[in-house]
């Protein structure tokens, strides 16, 4: 089983809303990661947990915040988001925070703040 | 500080014809190089990677790519492209704990 699986697809928040994107694997990677990922551009890296400890943050504001509860599972957790946060949402796993490994995407959760 | 550029944010090629898309790194240090897909509304996909050894490197869907050290390139080739390689490309660089991502190439494939 090669596949990152994310949920929602979709989701649609307000500005006062609190919501979760979920992110899961089950090929035994101990480094997981989130993107974001506006329209035409690349993917911006947010956060990497290796061995379920935070190791990255890209200064990413404090309206995300990330969680890890097992090695499978990993968690965006969404409050008081702006507009500009709409984008997609991208989930990636590798077999170890090292540059050589390559990442596995999931498809995304295609996030919308009105 | 490293940088990865893709020279053409647009290609635009008939189908069977050839393909290269171009990628140029800034750095010489731990180069790990890779090449990922992203077709319309998915997540991305590895195409192939470059870690060492033979420069020519091949991937899935019959791409292959080939490391220059002297040029700092990895170029991405297709000797016969189809109407389903219409995506977006992305040249990627690491080293043993940053991921740079090249802005991206959009592949269109006229039929």
């Amino acid at each position: 089983d090669t596949e990152v699986t994310q949920t929602p697809k979709h989701l649609v928040m307000g500005m006062t809303n609190k919501k979760s994107l979920k992110c899961e694997q089950h090929m035994g990677h101990r480094a997981m990661y989130w993107y974001k990922q506006k329209a035409k551009k690349p993917p911006e890296l947010m956060f990497v947990y290796s061995y379920e400890k935070l190791s990255i943050n890209e200064s990413v504001p404090s309206r995300f915040s990330p969680e890890c509860p097992n090695s499978s599972l990993l968690n965006l957790h969404l409050h008081a988001l702006q507009p500009e946060d709409s984008a997609l949402y991208l989930c990636a796993s590798s077999q170890e925070h090292r540059g050589q490994r390559e990442q596995y995407f999931g498809p995304g959760t295609r996030l919308t703040v009105t | 500080a490293q940088s990865v550029t893709q020279l053409d944010s647009q290609v635009p090629v008939f189908e069977e014809a050839p393909v290269e898309l171009r990628c140029n790194y800034s750095s010489s240090v731990s180069v790990y190089l890779f090449w990922y897909v992203q077709y319309p509304n998915q997540g991305l996909q590895l195409l192939l990677k470059y870690l060492s050894g033979s420069t020519l490197v091949k991937g899935i869907n019959g791409f292959e790519a080939e490391f220059n050290k002297s040029q700092t390139s990895f170029h991405l080739r297709k000797p016969s492209v189809h109407i389903s390689d219409t995506a977006e490309y992305f040249c990627v660089w690491t080293s043993y704990d940053k991921v740079i991502f090249g802005p991206g190439t959009s592949l269109s494939v006229i039929p």
